[in-house]
């Protein structure tokens, strides 16, 4: 089945620890995505990339980093230099700069960091 | 990206149709409408879109207005499965990648 997927589904880390959380898409789409979701509240963009190798600031980028080497992984790092790093993370990806408004969501990973 | 307008929640009986409404007044020309709905504790999920004709899928219906300003997502048949905040979205189709900016959405309950 062609589809997102993000693992863990829980992780549980203490505070100072750098996490790494994983998305992997089979859909060959170009795009792909990494919202944070707090309780109650909207998605907010992190990071997006168009292709490989190139990736781009979203509305809160600080204390995070991710790569894009290649087409069907977006892996995301919180590092410790995020403050309030516990939350709900969702990837997306889009298929193409002509569908940008179609936007497949993994199953999400939630982060707690104590 | 136009703004849009959604009531908060709304109920819905099982087995009847769910008529989601959204209010996008200044949409542009070149914006379509997109409808996402989230179950609880789920990523969000893609139903439809549409830029002007009505559309309909597998999923639901898609019905515009003629001057475009609004716009209802139809669910034929709910299903408590349908239970979910379902956001309508207003952007253009093409373009440099970039968020899709979920409001607050209508939290649809569907109900035996």
């Amino acid at each position: 089945d062609g589809g997102i997927t993000q693992s863990p589904k829980y992780l549980f880390r203490k505070e100072g620890q750098n996490v790494t959380l994983s998305c992997e898409q089979n859909l060959n789409h170009d795009a792909m995505y990494w919202y944070r979701q707090d309780p109650g509240q909207g998605l907010r963009l992190i990071y997006y990339s168009q292709i490989v190798n190139d990736f781009q600031k979203g509305d809160i980028a600080e204390g995070y980093s991710v790569s894009r080497e290649k087409k069907e992984s977006f892996p995301l790092t919180v590092t410790s230099a995020q403050k309030n790093p516990t939350a709900f993370y969702l990837c997306a990806s889009s298929p193409g700069p002509d569908r940008l408004g179609e936007q497949y969501f993994g199953p999400g990973t939630r982060l707690t960091v104590t | 990206d136009a703004k849009t307008t959604q009531p908060p929640s709304m109920d819905c009986a099982e087995g009847r149709a769910a008529n989601l409404p959204c209010n996008h007044s200044t949409i542009s020309g070149n914006e379509y409408v997109y409808w996402y709905r989230q179950i609880h504790s789920q990523g969000p999920q893609y139903i439809i879109h549409g830029l002007k004709n009505n559309e309909t899928n597998e999923m639901a219906s898609l019905i515009i207005t003629e001057d475009r300003k609004s716009s209802t997502l139809i669910l034929p048949h709910a299903t408590l499965r349908d239970t979910a905040v379902y956001y309508c979205i207003v952007r253009v189709r093409t373009g440099t990648a970039s968020k899709l900016t979920f409001g607050t959405g209508t939290r649809l309950q569907v109900t035996l």
